[in-house]
């Protein structure tokens, strides 16, 4: 039960606004977020839980929709250092659940 | 305070050959997950262990096993290694389950 996100890749002038969504086919517990720069290990941005809520990490913002079984991660105002793969990964069950991530989606910031 | 630590960063071996790979979670994280990374494919989910448990098993063959030790410190094993098996494998850490997990710089392994 993979997790489809969209779009697979996105090229963006500094500057401009980015949405990358994480879609589910089952009912979602939780969703965490993870950036990942070419060469380098993923990195934690944020974990939402069901209840429908939004967090935000400096111009990294995330939305959950329990009912739409997606969330949304919000980049305004893009700069160079947010290019990367960004992976959302779902846990259905509880807490204890494993993590099930999507394929990516590879975001490109040019100056 | 140090982060994930996977060794070795990098492996070739040969089809039918088997290997351990292993990794050091962050110092009072309990959790241990891993991950097999190929391009176009994301990440993977293999297994999960918590305090010496598995917790939480992927869609992957048999070949491939893990374990955890009484000091958090995990290993996996994959046994006759097919050429499909070629990947970054990645290790994250997290205090619990379910939390903020710390991933390591990852295992190359190429199978030949």
């Amino acid at each position: 039960q993979q997790p489809v996100q969209s779009p697979q890749a996105v090229i963006l002038r500094e500057g401009e606004d980015a949405v990358i969504n994480c879609s589910s086919s089952k009912a979602l517990y939780s969703v965490h977020w993870y950036r990942q720069k070419h060469g380098e290990a993923p990195v934690f941005l944020m974990i939402l839980l069901k209840g429908g809520e939004q967090k935000g990490h400096e111009k990294i913002s995330a939305s959950f929709n329990e009912k739409k079984q997606q969330s949304s991660l919000y980049l305004t105002a893009s700069q160079l250092s947010y290019s990367g793969t960004y992976f959302c990964g779902t846990a259905y069950m509880n807490r204890d659940d494993k993590i099930i991530f999507g394929k990516g989606t590879r975001l490109h910031i040019l100056p | 305070k140090a982060g994930v630590t996977q060794t070795p960063r990098y492996l070739i071996k040969t089809r039918g050959q088997q290997v351990t790979l292993s990794c050091s979670p962050i110092s009072g994280h309990r959790s241990v997950s891993w991950y097999q990374q190929t391009p176009g494919q994301g990440l993977q989910f293999l297994f999960e262990y918590f305090s010496e448990t598995q917790r939480n098993k992927g869609n992957f063959p048999g070949r491939f096993s893990g374990r955890q030790f009484s000091n958090s410190r995990s290993e996996m094993n994959v046994s006759t290694l097919e050429l499909g098996d070629s990947a970054l494998y990645l290790c994250a850490s997290s205090y619990t389950q379910g939390a903020e997990a710390f991933f390591g710089q990852g295992t190359r392994l190429t199978v030949v």
